[in-house]
């Protein structure tokens, strides 16, 4: 079936720092990829997302590629702030049931100051 | 524009007993979708409505129902309460186009069931 494997956490760098969180997927067909972040007490917000191939997702600093070759929607940001801090959900949508997002288990990111 | 919006934000019940819990979607969005999400087994979908139709469906029992309104707000009623139903509860609208588009998250019901 269709899933999601993101990096498992926490991940704790220090302000400034270069963060990646791996994401792979597995789907039937062509999926969108989905960055979504939920800050503390809050729902979640979409971050980023692509819709098909070699798409490049950006938004607030963070940036992923759709690579179909590796089945992969890396999320990266150059230089991390305080601000953050939260917990960054992989996921991805298939055409033929496109309202239905699945997830990936969470990544937990701290950043120090 | 007025975002997705979840009512109550915090309920505490008992087991056994049941629950209602209501999304109302961003204006012009016909879809509401329904989330659980739990520490053990993170985000799970639990259906979806469009256009008071229940379009599509997770792996939850029965005890699980929704329903979906004209005018695009959503219920979703949970029966005989276990603890394990003990989640945060996320709906999310959309226009209900498919192929990719955006779904907006509301802030969640939580939901303690003692």
């Amino acid at each position: 079936g269709d899933s999601v494997t993101q990096m498992e956490g926490p991940v704790t760098l220090s302000e400034e720092a270069f963060l990646t969180i791996n994401c792979t997927y597995t789907a039937t067909g062509y999926p969108s990829l989905f960055w979504y972040v939920q800050y503390p007490g809050e729902g979640l917000q979409l971050l980023l997302k692509a819709t098909k191939a070699d798409d490049k997702g950006s938004n607030k600093g963070f940036e992923a590629t759709y690579r179909k070759e590796t089945t992969s929607f890396h999320l990266e940001k150059g230089s991390v702030q305080v601000s953050d801090s939260a917990v960054y959900f992989c996921a991805l949508t298939v055409y033929s049931s496109a309202s239905k997002i699945i997830f990936g288990s969470g990544t937990r990111l701290s950043i120090r100051p | 524009k007025a975002g997705v919006t979840q009512t109550p934000r915090y309920l505490i019940k008992t087991r056994g007993q049941q629950v209602t819990l209501s999304c109302s979607p961003i204006s012009g969005h016909r879809s509401v979708s329904w989330y659980q999400q739990t520490p053990g087994q993170g985000l799970q979908f639990l259906f979806e409505y469009f256009s008071e139709t229940q379009r599509n469906k997770g792996n939850f029992p029965g005890r699980f129902s929704g329903r979906q309104f004209s005018n695009s707000r959503s219920e979703m009623n949970v029966s005989t309460l276990e603890l394990g139903d003990s989640a945060l509860y996320l709906c999310a609208s959309s226009f209900g186009d498919g192929g990719g588009e955006t779904q907006y998250f509301g802030p969640g019901t939580r939901l303690l069931v003692l």
